[in-house]
């Protein structure tokens, strides 16, 4: 079947380890995206990636880093440098229409982050 | 800052009856989603209108776009039980990226 897969789905870490979240999807899929989501909230988008060996900032990039060296993946490194970075991590991807087509998302199932 | 708000943030409702979430948003969009997000799962999305349609239904879903009051409501009719999630709305600006709301929480009582 198609999809994203996420791993792990929860993952703990002492202050001042980096951890590196994964995100693989089948789908064959252009852009990749990672969104963080704090309890009781909407997502933020932290990077996005239209192609391969590309990516962009997104509106809370600080203290993240991300890398695409391969279409079906986008690993989400945080750093020691996020200053609050509990919270549930979602991987998404979608199909490039370019400007003038829509942009539909297909979630992963979230990695949870707890810093303890 | 997030571009669309929805309202009511929670509802709760009892099975059959229908529901009602909107969403309101800054600037020009090309296109606005619905999305759904069961607790603690990833988001799986509803459905698309685009900036130039008024109207649009999905099954139970019916969503409307009013662009000259840069608001959008989702009608989910003879709600479920099942239909207990939190409902988020997306604006695309321009295709290159979604931002959303901070989501309605709705839950449906059996």
């Amino acid at each position: 079947d198609g999809g994203i897969t996420q791993s792990p789905k929860y993952l703990f870490r002492k202050e001042g380890q980096n951890v590196t979240l994964s995100c693989e999807q089948n789908l064959n899929h252009d852009a990749m995206y990672w969104y963080r989501q704090d309890p009781g909230q909407g997502l933020r988008l932290i990077y996005y990636s239209q192609i391969v060996n590309d990516f962009q900032k997104g509106d809370i990039a600080e203290g993240y880093s991300v890398s695409r060296e391969k279409k079906e993946s986008f690993p989400l490194t945080v750093t020691s440098a996020q200053k609050n970075p509990t919270a549930f991590y979602l991987c998404a991807s979608s199909s490039w229409q370019g400007r003038s087509g829509a942009n539909v998302l297909t979630f992963g199932a979230g990695s949870r982050l707890t810093v303890l | 800052s997030q571009q669309g708000e929805e309202d009511p943030q929670a509802l709760s409702i009892q099975e059959g009856e229908n529901a009602t979430m909107n969403c309101s948003y800054k600037t020009s969009i090309n296109n606005l989603q619905w999305y759904r997000q069961n607790s603690g799962r990833g988001l799986v999305h509803l459905i698309l209108i685009r900036s130039n349609e008024r109207e649009k239904h999905s099954g139970r879903l019916r969503v409307t776009l009013d662009t000259s009051k840069k608001s959008s409501s989702l009608l989910i009719t003879a709600s479920r039980a099942a239909d207990t999630a939190s409902y988020f709305c997306a604006t695309d600006l321009s295709g290159s990226r979604l931002t959303f709301g901070e989501g309605t929480q709705l839950t449906v009582n059996p």
